[in-house]
Order: structure tokens, then sequence, then C-alpha cells
């Protein structure tokens, strides 16, 4: 079965700094993988997708993430933090139902 | 980019009362939409994928005759709470897929349960 880790539950940043989000997979086939942002009383928004192209996958608002097999991990990044980044961020990935396997969310604070 | 909205974005209701959410797709057809709960500093819960022209079919552990859901259109899915209970308070999201694998999701609907 598919399952998603996302270590930390909160993250902390300068406003300018490197965000760091780490999420890691388990899946018995090839994985789609997916960073949604979800903003406090609202719905999820698509940042990215990986669907077997290339394994560095650039998304909205200047995020990117990196598939990587042999860590079985999809960290997603952006160089420098804004404020409106702080939000909660969550990896997910697609089992063989088309069904979204979510893990439990890192909440993404920017300090100034 | 795939627009999906949800109506209404907030009710509050009496216990026993039922209530009805809709999940919308604005500008595209969605042969399949998902219905999420969401409980407060916690993930999302698949409740229920719904088909249209076809019977929904529920996650483990979800009431199917308390959860109502019907996918009468190809831009329309909607889910009944019925016989509301403080319990059932929650976050309500839907999404729809757009592509094989990707889902585009409303903006939620807040129930609670006097």
């Amino acid at each position: 079965a598919q399952s998603v880790t996302q270590l930390g539950s909160h993250v902390s940043v300068s406003e300018g700094a490197l965000v760091l989000l780490r999420c890691n997979y388990s899946s018995s086939v090839p994985p789609y993988l997916f960073w949604y942002v979800q903003y406090p009383n609202q719905g999820l928004q698509l940042l990215l997708k990986y669907t077997s192209a290339a394994t560095l996958v650039k998304g909205i608002n200047g995020f990117e993430a990196e598939f990587k097999k042999s860590e079985t991990s999809f960290h997603l990044t952006k160089p420098s933090a804004h404020m409106s980044d702080a939000a909660e961020y969550f990896c997910a990935v697609s089992d063989p139902g088309n069904k979204l396997v979510f893990g439990a969310g890192t909440i993404l604070r920017v300090k100034s | 980019g795939a627009v999906v909205s949800q109506h209404p974005s907030r009710v509050i209701c009496k216990s026993g009362t039922s209530v009805k959410i809709e999940c919308r797709s604005l500008d595209f057809q969605a042969t399949t939409m998902f219905w999420y709960r969401q409980f407060p500093k916690q993930s999302l819960m698949l409740m229920a994928t719904s088909n249209e022209g076809s019977k929904a079919t529920y996650e483990q552990g979800v009431e199917k005759d308390k959860f109502l859901i019907n996918h009468a259109s190809l831009t329309l899915s909607t889910l009944t709470v019925t016989s509301a209970h403080p319990e059932d308070s929650s976050f309500y999201i839907c999404s729809a897929r757009v592509l094989a694998y990707t889902q585009y999701f409303g903006p939620g609907t807040r129930l609670t349960v006097l």
C-alpha cells in the first residue's frame, strides 16, 4: 500500500531563507507524487506534480521538487521564502486506484 | 487552470437536520470527484469516490447511509450529511480528477452542527 511520511510537522524559516520540506513515500508501483498547499480555511492548491517525466519538477510560486527513487523522496524546496508562503503543505502519492494518499502535513512559518 | 467550487462555504445547523454540500467543476467535465473530510490540525481523509452516473464508492468505515453522494452530471457532485450530529462537524473538501492521477480541489465547506 502507498504511504507518505512528512518529516517535521512544523518548519520555521526566516524570510529570504531556503525552504526545505521533506517527503518520503512508499509505493509498490512507480509513483505519481504531488505537493499541495493549504491556506487557513481553504481548499488545497496544487503546487507541482511528478508523473514519471523529468525528476526535477518546477511548480508555481517558485517551488520545485526533486524525485529521488533511490531515496524514495520527493522533497519540496524554494530558494527564498516569502511571508506569503506561510501555510500548510501536503505531500501526496497516487495509488493504483487513482486515489490520493496524503502525508500528515507540514506547517511552514516564515519569520520576518 | 481547472477550477472547482463548493457551496456553501460555511454552514451551521441543528442536530438532526440534513445538510447538502455542492461541488462543481466550473470549466471542465469531471467523471470522477472525491470527497474528503479534514479534522482540525489533521490531514485529509478520503470519504468516497463519486462517479458520474453510478453509485459512489465509500472508504472503509464511512457510513454510506449517513453521507449520501450523488453525481448526477459531469459538473456536479453533492454530499448530503443526513441527520447531522455534533461529531459530524468538520471541514469537507471535494476534488475533481482532471487528468489521470491529478486532482483539483474545491475551497472546502465548514460544517458546524450544534
